[in-house]
């Protein structure tokens, strides 16, 4: 059965710079979430979209923006990134909003 | 959104039943509870969802007493393999998006 894919799998960046991460949920799921796992921690939700529109924002920095787009993949974009951006990002989808969340394999940034 | 609590960690051997409770006194009429484990570097992945009384799949039971207000996953006859954290998660999934709060999970350790 298809996956949650997610691109790139590892990213390294220095400070300031910026990166995008990429979605693309399981097909027919219209729900797209992304989450930040740091080392040791709990992931933390940071936004979600329902329909290709905004849904719920969690603790998400300024500095981070997010949309989904029409074909349903969605994308991360994080700018300024700080050393403490390092963490596992996990994108989720879901059927509809509430339904049991499909997480994808996780982008690895390392922020250096 | 509900408040959940949960066991730090708990250990067991493997064969046992491993019953893990989760607290959320302020549940909501409409919340639902999810069970999500995650194992290292991997996203969370679905083990269970209820909303009232018993509730079993084919990897595990949960069981809702008619308050509510905590939930417990069971676990039948765990394996090594079974080591990983649990979430319990309580969330409305009809009105607006689905806020997704994971908490601090319970970490399950299965030894030999």
């Amino acid at each position: 059965a298809a996956g949650v894919i997610q691109s790139p799998r590892h990213l390294i960046k220095e400070k300031r710079e910026t990166a995008t991460l990429k979605c693309y949920p399981i097909p027919r799921h219209d729900t797209v979430y992304w989450y930040q796992q740091g080392p040791g921690q709990d992931p933390q939700f940071l936004i979600s979209f329902y329909e290709k529109m905004q849904s719920d924002k969690g603790s998400i920095p300024d500095r981070f923006s997010a949309q989904q787009f029409s074909d349903y993949h969605s994308e991360l974009n994080m700018s300024s990134l700080e050393l403490g951006d390092s963490a596992l990002y996990f994108c989720a989808s879901s059927a509809d909003r509430g339904h049991e969340q499909y997480f994808g394999p996780g982008t690895r940034l390392t922020v250096t | 959104l509900a408040k959940t609590t949960q066991p730090i960690s708990m250990d067991s051997y493997e064969g046992q039943e491993v019953n893990i409770t989760c607290s959320h006194n302020n549940i909501a009429t409409n919340d639902y509870i999810t069970w999500y484990q995650q194992f290292p570097s991997q996203g969370p992945r679905f083990i269970i969802q209820g909303y009232k009384t018993k509730v079993t799949n084919e990897v595990a039971s949960l069981f809702i007493p008619a308050d509510r207000k905590s939930s417990t996953l069971s676990l039948p006859r765990v394996s090594l393999s079974d080591t990983a954290v649990y979430y319990c998660l309580v969330g409305d999934m009809y009105t607006g998006g689905f806020k997704t709060i994971f908490g601090a999970g319970t970490r399950l350790f299965v030894k030999a």
